[in-house]
């Protein structure tokens, strides 16, 4: 049973626009959050992760948003640039588990120039 | 070489062959990681080693047969596999178990004929 679900396998978007990525999970011990960027033949390289303990972390370009209530996670990107263009990965993790992470199917960025 | 490596980047091999995979990890972590993609599916962990100690084993079937001389390198052994099996095979490593970070080689893609 998939616990961490990334319901939108493509999205395009124009360049300088905001891209949104979601990703919905169903444990609510997850407690970390993690999203992976992925370019063909490459592995994935991390980006940006949230704790439980807040609702927003920003880097840069990148702001991931957390809603424990709606076992909700999102990925923001503005503005988007055709560099992004990319898979990316959620992931999750629960206290206490070896650090196993759970991963989505991954949603596939185009940034159109 | 820098990062995580892994070899060979392409594989295939008939449904008897014995083949392994290797990683290496050049960044000082004491945690690696198998991991399996399969086409339109998330991530699936297979197993963990800290500090050379297998830690998890996510039921994986008998014929794939890892093992951690050190903390630089981990090995993946193949042995009459099934065509299922083709997948993108992800080595990662990270500093510890819990909760970090984890970096990503990029992968073996490999096909059972």
């Amino acid at each position: 049973d998939q616990q961490v679900k990334q319901n939108s396998p493509s999205l395009s978007v124009q360049e300088g626009r905001i891209s949104i990525l979601n990703c919905d999970y169903t444990n609510s011990m997850f407690d970390y959050f993690l999203w992976y960027k992925k370019y063909p033949a490459e592995g994935p390289t991390f980006l940006i992760s949230i704790s439980s303990i807040k609702d927003k972390n920003e880097d840069g370009r990148f702001t991931v948003f957390l809603n424990k209530s709606a076992k909700h996670l999102s990925l923001h990107i503005v503005p988007s640039q055709p560099g992004d263009s990319a898979v990316y990965f959620c992931a999750a993790s629960r206290p206490n588990t070896g650090n196993q992470f759970y991963f989505g199917t991954g949603t596939s960025l185009t940034v159109i120039p | 070489e820098t990062g995580v490596t892994q070899t060979p980047r392409h594989l295939v091999m008939g449904m008897t062959n014995k083949k392994s995979l290797k990683c290496e990890q050049h960044l000082g972590h004491n945690a690696m990681y198998w991991y399996k993609q399969s086409a339109k599916k998330p991530l699936e962990l297979m197993f963990v080693y800290n500090f050379k100690e297998q830690t998890e084993n996510n039921s994986v079937p008998s014929r794939f047969s890892p093992e951690c001389p050190n903390s630089s390198h981990l090995f993946l052994h193949l042995h009459t596999l099934q065509p299922e099996d083709s997948a993108l095979y992800l080595c990662a490593s990270s500093q510890g178990s819990s909760g970090d970070t984890q970096y990503f080689g990029p992968g073996t893609r490999l096909t059972v004929l």
